[in-house]
């Protein structure tokens, strides 16, 4: 079971918008459409952004979206805002009652 | 309110058992709507699955830590716990707990996370 694949990083600027994929295999990720994302600040508990590729929990700004081709998840922020820099980390399902995360994508707001 | 918020020692030396519990409020640790997972991220890397333990007592877990993880369930504290024997320096993290509604995948409510160092 290894790690999903972010990028470490992306950056853009306020109004922009930006991309962040997750590449799994086709036994995890590719298999199943039970793809969520994760939004992290420091010394906080990771927050819900989207769950089964492309919901939204109740409330979130639908400046958050998800797509998935493939073996491949991506989450889209449009509209970046300050406080959308942050940690973002992905999660599949991987079978057998077994979740995987992503390593991480730090997002910088230029 | 469904709240977690997670306890335990932040020092465990090596070859030790690291014990951490999770407290539950707002809803019974037995409800079969809900499943309860642990969650860790060391430093400079990214979030890594422990395990999960469902209401009947069922549990899985990470096949990289299965043969040193256990979870279980206090149903008089209303909480459930992880214990993770014969750590090294490579367990020091900051370890969640969360919930998942069940048949659910993915996580909607996370505590606030505890940091473990593990050293001598």
């Amino acid at each position: 079971q290894s790690a999903l694949t972010q990028p470490a990083s992306v950056s853009g600027s306020p109004g922009q918008s930006i991309t962040i994929s997750c590449t799994g295999t086709s036994s995890d990720l590719g298999s199943y459409n039970l793809v969520s994302w994760y939004q992290h600040h420091p010394d906080k508990a990771p927050k819900l952004l989207i769950y089964e590729v492309t919901k939204r929990p109740s409330g979130l700004s639908d400046r958050f979206s998800g797509s998935k081709s493939g073996n491949t998840a991506s989450l889209t922020i449009s509209g970046l805002q300050a406080e959308d820099e942050a940690d973002y980390y992905c999660c599949s399902y991987a079978g057998s009652s077994s979740l995987v995360f992503g390593g991480g994508t730090k997002l910088t707001v230029l | 309110q469904l709240q977690l918020q997670e306890s335990g020692p932040g020092l465990v030396r090596p070859s030790e058992t690291l014990s951490l519990t999770c407290a539950v409020s707002g809803v019974s640790v037995t409800s079969y709507t809900h499943h309860w997972d642990w969650i860790r991220q060391p430093p400079g890397t990214g979030l890594e699955w422990i395990g999960s333990i469902y209401y009947s007592g069922s549990t899985y877990y990470n096949p990289s830590l299965q043969s040193r993880v256990t979870m279980s369930v206090d149903t008089s504290k209303n909480d459930f716990s992880l214990n993770l024997s014969s750590v090294t320096a490579a367990d020091t993290a900051v370890y969640y707990c969360a919930r998942r509604v069940a048949g659910d995948w993915y996580f909607g409510l996370w505590g606030r996370g505890t940091l473990v160092t593990v050293s001598s």
